[in-house]
């Protein structure tokens, strides 16, 4: 079956920090992939996406390549800001239905 | 761009009373939407897969009579959750394909605000 493998969180981080969270995938065909993001308190979020293999996705400082060698779609950005607290999902989707990971929790010190 | 709208945002419900989710594509036709729920600081999970004009396809472990979906437009899809009780509680999100953007799912998803339900 399709699923999605992303770090365990919650990771804090102090403002202007490096952030990577990593993804892994399993799927039976080409999955598109995608990060969504979730403030607190509301809905969710696309953040970036990549449909195939090498594409990178890239969004608010935030980038992802699709590496189809390693299964993976990490998440980066270079700088954080609090702003940036939030709940990261990593996504495939295969026939348009999405596989959500478990969610990482991310906050940002001042 | 394509926007997808759910109402409402927030309810609260008494335990065995229905709530109504609706689901909206704004400025598209979407022959199929999607409901996922989300508990209390876990991952979304497919519910189920609403096609217009037809039966919704439910994910296995979802309860069909407790969570009817109705597709009976190109714009609108909506979850009823019968007879809530407390542990229906949750956060309930759509997201609708838009056909006319071409096959495959980067560029022809798009999601609803989601619905936070809460049964007292």
């Amino acid at each position: 079956g399709n699923s999605v493998t992303q770090m365990e969180g919650p990771v804090t981080l102090s403002e202007e920090a490096f952030l990577t969270i990593n993804c892994t995938y399993t799927a039976t065909g080409y999955p598109s992939l995608f990060w969504y993001v979730q403030y607190p308190g509301e809905g969710l979020q696309l953040l970036l996406k990549a449909t195939k293999a090498d594409d990178k996705g890239s969004n608010k400082g935030f980038e992802a390549t699709y590496r189809k060698e390693t299964t993976s779609f990490h998440l980066e950005k270079g700088s954080v800001q609090v702003s940036d607290s939030a709940v990261y999902f990593c996504a495939l989707s295969l026939d348009y239905k999405l596989s959500f990971g478990a969610g990482t929790t991310v906050t940002v010190r001042a | 761009g394509a926007v997808v709208s759910q109402h409402p945002s927030r309810v609260i419900c008494k335990s065995g009373t229905s709530v109504k989710i609706e689901c909206r594509s704004l400025d598209f036709q979407a022959t199929t939407m999607f409901w996922y729920r989300q508990f209390p600081k876990q991952s979304l999970m497919l519910m189920a897969t609403s096609n217009e004009g037809s039966k919704a396809t439910y994910e296995q472990g979802v309860e069909k009579d407790k969570f009817l979906i109705n597709h009976a437009s190109l714009t609108l899809s909506t979850l009823t959750v019968t007879s809530a009780h407390p542990e229906d509680s949750s956060f309930y999100i759509c997201s609708a394909r838009d056909p006319s953007r071409g096959p495959g799912s980067g560029n022809t998803i798009y999601f609803g605000e989601g619905s936070w339900l809460t049964v007292v």
